[in-house]
Protein backbone atom coordinates (compact mmCIF):
# COMPACT_ATOMS: atom_id res chain seq x y z
CA UNK A 1 0.00 0.00 0.00
CA UNK A 2 1.41 3.72 -1.19
CA UNK A 3 1.96 5.59 1.89
CA UNK A 4 2.84 9.34 2.04
CA UNK A 5 4.00 10.94 5.70
CA UNK A 6 4.68 14.26 6.43
CA UNK A 7 6.03 15.94 9.38
CA UNK A 8 5.79 17.74 11.36
CA UNK A 9 1.79 17.61 11.34
CA UNK A 10 2.29 20.99 13.03
CA UNK A 11 4.22 24.02 13.39
CA UNK A 12 4.00 27.52 14.84
CA UNK A 13 6.44 30.16 14.15
CA UNK A 14 6.62 34.16 13.75
CA UNK A 15 6.80 36.36 10.82
CA UNK A 16 9.99 36.64 9.21
CA UNK A 17 11.12 32.77 10.29
CA UNK A 18 11.93 29.88 7.75
CA UNK A 19 10.67 26.83 8.13
CA UNK A 20 11.07 22.98 6.21
CA UNK A 21 8.42 20.84 5.76
CA UNK A 22 9.14 16.74 5.04
CA UNK A 23 7.19 14.69 2.95
CA UNK A 24 8.29 11.08 2.77
CA UNK A 25 6.78 8.03 1.09
CA UNK A 26 6.95 4.61 -0.05
CA UNK A 27 5.41 3.64 -3.33
CA UNK A 28 5.40 0.61 -5.82
CA UNK A 29 5.42 2.95 -8.82
CA UNK A 30 6.52 6.83 -8.63
CA UNK A 31 6.06 9.36 -11.27
CA UNK A 32 5.72 12.50 -9.24
CA UNK A 33 5.32 14.31 -6.16
CA UNK A 34 3.26 17.19 -5.45
CA UNK A 35 2.93 20.16 -3.45
CA UNK A 36 0.00 21.83 -2.14
CA UNK A 37 -1.51 24.58 0.16
CA UNK A 38 -4.76 24.51 1.32
CA UNK A 39 -6.56 27.43 3.04
CA UNK A 40 -10.24 27.45 3.92
CA UNK A 41 -11.32 25.44 0.64
CA UNK A 42 -9.43 23.69 -2.06
CA UNK A 43 -5.82 22.72 -2.08
CA UNK A 44 -3.79 24.54 -4.73
CA UNK A 45 -0.73 23.20 -6.35
CA UNK A 46 2.29 24.41 -5.57
CA UNK A 47 5.14 22.35 -7.15
CA UNK A 48 5.21 19.53 -9.16
CA UNK A 49 8.72 17.56 -8.86
CA UNK A 50 9.84 14.74 -11.00
CA UNK A 51 13.35 14.69 -10.73
CA UNK A 52 16.18 13.99 -8.10
CA UNK A 53 18.39 17.24 -6.78
CA UNK A 54 16.31 19.89 -9.16
CA UNK A 55 15.24 22.55 -6.70
CA UNK A 56 11.81 24.10 -7.99
CA UNK A 57 11.16 27.49 -6.82
CA UNK A 58 8.46 30.34 -6.55
CA UNK A 59 9.32 33.19 -4.76
CA UNK A 60 10.00 32.57 -1.04
CA UNK A 61 8.87 28.89 -1.33
CA UNK A 62 10.83 26.54 -2.73
CA UNK A 63 10.93 22.21 -2.80
CA UNK A 64 13.42 19.48 -3.86
CA UNK A 65 12.68 15.79 -4.32
CA UNK A 66 15.38 13.01 -2.92
CA UNK A 67 14.58 9.69 -4.87
CA UNK A 68 16.89 7.61 -3.63
CA UNK A 69 16.21 8.67 -0.10
CA UNK A 70 12.18 9.38 -1.02
CA UNK A 71 11.57 12.36 0.72
CA UNK A 72 10.93 15.91 -0.08
CA UNK A 73 11.01 18.65 1.27
CA UNK A 74 9.48 22.09 0.95
CA UNK A 75 11.01 25.56 2.65
CA UNK A 76 9.35 28.95 2.83
CA UNK A 77 11.61 31.52 3.69
CA UNK A 78 10.56 35.00 5.57
CA UNK A 79 7.63 33.55 6.61
CA UNK A 80 4.14 36.54 6.13
CA UNK A 81 0.84 35.53 8.20
CA UNK A 82 -0.73 34.63 4.92
CA UNK A 83 1.41 31.64 4.67
CA UNK A 84 -0.78 30.01 7.44
CA UNK A 85 -2.16 26.98 6.28
CA UNK A 86 -2.08 23.09 5.68
CA UNK A 87 0.31 22.46 3.67
CA UNK A 88 -0.17 18.15 1.49
CA UNK A 89 2.51 16.16 -0.03
CA UNK A 90 0.91 13.83 -2.49
CA UNK A 91 2.70 11.70 -4.56
CA UNK A 92 1.29 10.41 -8.10
CA UNK A 93 1.49 6.84 -9.50
CA UNK A 94 2.10 6.83 -13.59
CA UNK A 95 -0.70 6.52 -15.70
CA UNK A 96 -1.33 3.16 -17.35
CA UNK A 97 -2.28 -0.26 -16.31
CA UNK A 98 -5.15 -0.34 -13.41
CA UNK A 99 -3.40 3.30 -11.99
CA UNK A 100 -4.00 5.98 -13.87
CA UNK A 101 -2.21 9.52 -12.05
CA UNK A 102 -3.91 8.65 -8.36
CA UNK A 103 -2.64 10.76 -6.24
CA UNK A 104 -1.70 9.33 -2.43
CA UNK A 105 -2.12 12.37 0.05
CA UNK A 106 0.04 12.84 3.44
CA UNK A 107 -1.79 14.28 6.22
CA UNK A 108 -0.79 17.37 6.04
CA UNK A 109 1.33 19.89 8.31
CA UNK A 110 -0.56 22.89 9.50
CA UNK A 111 1.47 26.37 9.42
CA UNK A 112 0.33 28.92 11.62
CA UNK A 113 2.32 32.16 11.45
CA UNK A 114 2.31 34.68 13.90
CA UNK A 115 2.75 38.36 13.44
CA UNK B 1 -12.59 29.51 -17.58
CA UNK B 2 -14.66 28.15 -14.38
CA UNK B 3 -12.12 25.31 -13.95
CA UNK B 4 -13.61 22.47 -11.63
CA UNK B 5 -17.36 23.45 -10.25
CA UNK B 6 -18.76 21.68 -7.05
CA UNK B 7 -22.25 21.97 -5.56
CA UNK B 8 -23.66 21.86 -3.15
CA UNK B 9 -21.42 23.98 -0.87
CA UNK B 10 -22.76 22.74 2.09
CA UNK B 11 -25.22 20.24 2.99
CA UNK B 12 -27.28 18.38 5.97
CA UNK B 13 -28.41 15.04 5.48
CA UNK B 14 -30.28 12.47 7.56
CA UNK B 15 -29.55 8.94 8.03
CA UNK B 16 -30.68 7.15 5.35
CA UNK B 17 -31.15 10.04 2.78
CA UNK B 18 -29.93 10.33 -0.39
CA UNK B 19 -27.80 12.77 -2.16
CA UNK B 20 -25.79 13.40 -5.40
CA UNK B 21 -22.63 15.91 -5.61
CA UNK B 22 -22.18 18.13 -8.64
CA UNK B 23 -19.19 18.18 -10.19
CA UNK B 24 -18.16 19.69 -13.51
CA UNK B 25 -15.09 21.03 -15.13
CA UNK B 26 -14.40 22.88 -18.32
CA UNK B 27 -11.06 22.06 -19.24
CA UNK B 28 -11.46 19.38 -21.09
CA UNK B 29 -9.55 17.27 -19.23
CA UNK B 30 -9.68 12.99 -19.35
CA UNK B 31 -9.02 12.39 -15.71
CA UNK B 32 -11.48 13.28 -12.71
CA UNK B 33 -11.63 12.22 -9.28
CA UNK B 34 -13.38 12.69 -6.22
CA UNK B 35 -11.71 12.84 -2.71
CA UNK B 36 -12.69 13.33 0.79
CA UNK B 37 -10.95 14.94 3.41
CA UNK B 38 -11.93 14.20 7.20
CA UNK B 39 -10.53 16.20 9.97
CA UNK B 40 -6.54 15.85 10.26
CA UNK B 41 -6.45 13.67 8.02
CA UNK B 42 -5.02 14.04 4.13
CA UNK B 43 -7.52 13.59 1.28
CA UNK B 44 -8.39 10.10 0.77
CA UNK B 45 -9.74 8.75 -3.06
CA UNK B 46 -13.40 7.76 -3.45
CA UNK B 47 -13.86 7.04 -6.90
CA UNK B 48 -11.98 8.47 -10.19
CA UNK B 49 -12.65 8.31 -14.33
CA UNK B 50 -10.15 8.32 -16.58
CA UNK B 51 -12.61 9.38 -19.48
CA UNK B 52 -16.53 9.39 -20.26
CA UNK B 53 -17.65 6.27 -20.02
CA UNK B 54 -14.86 4.97 -16.91
CA UNK B 55 -14.57 5.23 -13.94
CA UNK B 56 -12.89 2.65 -10.95
CA UNK B 57 -12.87 2.66 -7.21
CA UNK B 58 -10.29 4.45 -5.10
CA UNK B 59 -9.53 4.00 -1.58
CA UNK B 60 -12.63 4.53 0.16
CA UNK B 61 -15.53 3.43 -2.67
CA UNK B 62 -17.78 1.78 0.06
CA UNK B 63 -21.11 4.06 0.16
CA UNK B 64 -20.87 6.00 -2.99
CA UNK B 65 -21.60 5.60 -6.43
CA UNK B 66 -20.07 7.38 -9.63
CA UNK B 67 -21.01 7.79 -13.52
CA UNK B 68 -19.53 9.75 -16.05
CA UNK B 69 -21.91 10.25 -19.00
CA UNK B 70 -19.53 13.65 -20.51
CA UNK B 71 -16.22 14.58 -20.25
CA UNK B 72 -16.95 17.64 -18.40
CA UNK B 73 -19.24 15.81 -15.61
CA UNK B 74 -18.27 13.70 -12.68
CA UNK B 75 -21.40 13.44 -10.02
CA UNK B 76 -21.09 11.13 -6.91
CA UNK B 77 -24.07 9.66 -5.40
CA UNK B 78 -24.58 9.09 -2.02
CA UNK B 79 -27.45 6.35 -1.38
CA UNK B 80 -28.02 6.17 2.25
CA UNK B 81 -25.92 8.79 4.31
CA UNK B 82 -24.27 7.33 6.87
CA UNK B 83 -22.57 9.92 9.86
CA UNK B 84 -19.35 8.21 8.69
CA UNK B 85 -19.67 9.86 5.62
CA UNK B 86 -19.79 13.42 7.19
CA UNK B 87 -16.44 14.95 5.89
CA UNK B 88 -15.15 17.08 3.34
CA UNK B 89 -15.53 16.37 -0.40
CA UNK B 90 -13.74 17.81 -3.58
CA UNK B 91 -14.05 17.20 -6.82
CA UNK B 92 -10.72 17.22 -8.54
CA UNK B 93 -9.54 16.58 -12.35
CA UNK B 94 -6.51 16.76 -14.40
CA UNK B 95 -5.04 15.93 -17.96
CA UNK B 96 -2.60 13.25 -18.13
CA UNK B 97 0.53 15.24 -17.73
CA UNK B 98 -0.60 18.05 -15.57
CA UNK B 99 -1.33 18.72 -11.83
CA UNK B 100 -4.53 18.86 -10.64
CA UNK B 101 -7.10 21.39 -10.29
CA UNK B 102 -9.04 21.13 -7.23
CA UNK B 103 -12.75 22.32 -7.24
CA UNK B 104 -13.73 24.42 -3.73
CA UNK B 105 -15.37 21.30 -1.97
CA UNK B 106 -18.82 20.22 -0.43
CA UNK B 107 -19.11 20.38 3.36
CA UNK B 108 -21.32 17.31 4.18
CA UNK B 109 -22.99 16.74 7.44
CA UNK B 110 -25.10 13.49 8.21
CA UNK B 111 -27.50 13.11 11.59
Amino acid sequence: EDKVVQSPLSLVVHEGDTVTLNCSYEVTNFRSLLWYKQEKKAPTFLFMLTSSGIEKKSGRLSSILDKKELFSILNITATQTGDSAIYLCAVERPAGGTSYGKLTFGQGTILTVHP
Amino acid sequence: NAGVTQTPKFRILKIGQSMTLQCTQDMNHNYMYWYRQDPGMGLKLIYYSVGAGITDKGEVPNGYNVSRSTTEDFPLRLELAAPSQTSVYFCASSRSDYGYTFGSGTRLTVV
